[in-house]
């Protein structure tokens, strides 16, 4: 258990539709990481939070957003969901910056029909 | 920009088997390395991790890495490999000049041990 917690655990939902991913990082770390993970594309860096704001964005579609609120837990929203979406997206997080090694959560599995 | 090489996509082995991973990166100044390794079904676990100090790094598992400055190297080992190792295992890299960006990770590299 690395002490990320990641809900749901699984989502099945349609095209088209909104979900919403949530994470709650280990005690005491400040930043959160969001990935996409797929056996196509491999593990991909979504985008990191630090402390509330956002610290840095890697391959993010327009179509997804995340947060980070003041109690750290991170959000990552998913609209106009598309065929292709369906992942295991994970977040993970880590005492500060990126020079840390990062702790991830279990992950989500999202299914879109 | 950094990136990370792993050159093995899918390694077979046999149990009992020694096992070496390939990692290399591309920046040449100070750098984080680390291992992760993803079982199955599973989230990624951290496996080792190099900061500073002696360049044989030995982490969970039976699993060490060494790193080689001088070959930008810095590939995972395990002497006899079980049937509970099959995974897959993922390099990352942080570059101590690139500000608080997160890690780069490797594409990374299945290994599947055989009985």
């Amino acid at each position: 258990d690395s002490g990320v917690t990641q809900t749901p655990k699984h989502l099945i939902t349609a095209t088209g539709q909104r979900v919403t991913l949530r994470c709650s990082p280990r005690s005491g770390d400040l930043s959160v990481y969001w990935y996409q993970q797929s056996l196509d594309q491999g593990l991909q860096f979504l985008i990191q939070y630090y402390n509330g704001e956002e610290r840095a964005k890697g391959n993010i579609l327009e179509r997804f957003s995340a947060q980070q609120f003041p109690d750290l837990h991170s959000e990552l929203n998913l609209s106009s969901l598309e065929l292709g979406d369906s992942a295991l997206y994970f977040c993970a997080s880590s005492v500060e910056g990126g020079r840390y090694e990062q702790y991830f959560g279990p992950g989500t599995r999202l299914t879109v029909t | 920009a950094q990136s990370v090489s792993q050159h093995n996509h899918h390694v077979i082995l046999s149990e009992a088997a020694s096992l070496e991973l390939g990692c290399n990166y591309s920046y040449g100044g100070t750098v984080n390395l680390f291992w992760y390794v993803q079982y199955p079904g599973q989230h990624l676990q951290l496996l080792l991790k190099y900061f500073s100090g002696d360049p044989l790094v030995k982490g969970i598992k039976g699993f060490e890495a060494e790193f080689i400055k001088s070959k930008f190297s810095f590939n995972l080992r395990k002497p006899s490999v079980q049937w509970s190792d099959t995974a897959e295992y993922f390099c990352a890299l942080y570059e101590w000049n690139s500000g608080n960006t997160p890690l780069v990770f490797g594409k990374g590299t299945r290994l599947s041990v055989i009985a």
